[in-house]
Formats: structure tokens, sequence, C-alpha cells
């Protein structure tokens, strides 16, 4: 069975700076699907970032940019130019390509902090 | 824009009680998803539906059931609850198609078991 872990359960960075969050998963398949998630406080869950197993190219989405090594089964996540805005919950989710399933597998969530 | 509703933001129920969560989406997905949030635990699949009257159990389905008598909505129940199902509860739906597309959530609803 797939797994995802986020081993950093609380961040925090000062507003400008760049921050990186870590997940690694595990998984046997060869394709799939891997997504960043951030979960504002109060707020509903909004998709950040995307990335295709096939793709070697790393997805990036505006200030938000991820570093996927797909033999060390890592996806991070690094925001750049943080704002107070990008205070969150954010949950890195593995779907696998198979089509007789659309589930999510999530991580445990990194609460991160923005500082003025 | 899809929208993803759910009846309660804030729910106390007693324990015993039969509780209902509703989810309602507008957009025609096919695929819908209920979840169990909690700290330190991340997100959990209770139940998932892809098509009406269809339903298929997640990774922790004990204690609840589910109905999806039409096609926009997706309802959780809770047949007797417990304290233990004191919880953040999101409900999400999706399009069959493309693989790659990303689940739309609710805004969630907290239920406290008291």
């Amino acid at each position: 069975a797939q797994t995802v872990t986020q081993s950093q359960p609380e961040m925090s960075v000062q507003e400008a700076e760049t921050v990186t969050l870590s997940c690694t998963y595990d998984t046997s398949e060869s394709d799939y699907y891997l997504f960043w998630y951030k979960q504002p406080p109060s707020r509903q869950m909004i998709l950040v970032i995307r990335q295709e197993a096939y793709k070697q190219q790393n997805a990036t989405e505006n200030r938000f940019s991820v570093n996927f090594q797909k033999a060390a089964k890592s996806f991070s996540l690094k925001i750049s130019d943080s704002q107070l805005g990008d205070a969150a919950m954010y949950f890195c989710a593995y779907r696998s390509s198979s089509y007789n399933t659309d589930k999510l597998i999530f991580g445990t969530g990194t609460r991160l902090q923005v500082f003025p | 824009d899809v929208k993803v509703t759910q009846s309660s933001r804030y729910l106390v129920k007693r324990t015993g009680e039969k509780v209902f969560l509703e989810c309602v989406q507008d957009m025609d997905h096919e695929n819908m998803f209920w979840y169990r949030q909690d700290p330190g635990l991340g997100l959990r699949l209770i139940y998932f539906s892809y098509d009406v009257k269809m339903k298929e159990k997640g990774d922790i389905p004990e204690g609840y059931s589910v109905s999806r008598e039409k096609k926009e909505r997706f309802s959780l129940i809770l047949e007797s609850a417990s304290t233990n199902q004191t919880s953040m509860y999101l409900c999400a739906s999706i399009s069959g198609a493309p693989i790659y597309n990303e689940q739309f959530f609710g805004p969630g609803t907290r239920l406290t078991v008291l």
C-alpha cells in the first residue's frame, strides 16, 4: 500500500523569504500523480500544485514550485517570496494512475506560519 | 467555478444520536468522497462513490454509512454517534476524467459528539 510522509508538523518563515516543505512517499507503482493542497485557517482546501510522475520537469505555479525526485520518492514544495496569506496547513497527496481509483492518500500535514 | 457545499459548518450531537452530514456539488461530478481530518493524522478516506447508488469503503468505514440517491448529493451517516467520531469531516468531488484532475473540497463540518 502507498504511504505519504510529511516529517515537519510545523514550519515558519519570514515574509518575503523562501521555505521548503518536505514530503516523501512509498509506492511500487511507476506511474502516479502527486499533489500539494493548502488549507487556510477556517477555509476550504485548495489545490496548490500537481506533478505527473512521468514528467521529469518540476511543476511550477507562480511562487510555488516542487522538487520532484522520483528515485528518492521525494516531492518537496518550495514557496518563494512568502506572503502572510500563505499561512495554512499544507498537505501532500498521492494518487495512483490506475483508472479504477480516484482515491488520494494524504500525508499528516505541515502547518506553515508566516511572520511579518 | 466548482462549488462543494456541506450542510453545516459546526454540529454538536449527543452519544447515540443518528447524524446526517450532507454534501452537494454543482458541477455534475461523478466521484464524491468523505474524509475525516484529525490533527496529526491528516485526511483519512471514509467512503467514496463513483456513481448514483454506488459506494465503496475507504480506509476507515467502521461506524459510518453513506447514501447517494442523486448525482449531486452524497450523505455521510453516523448510525449511532460516539465520542471518538468527534472530528472535522470533509467532502470532496472530482470529475471522472482526466485522471489528474484535482479534487474539490467543501468547507468542512466540525462535529462534536458529547
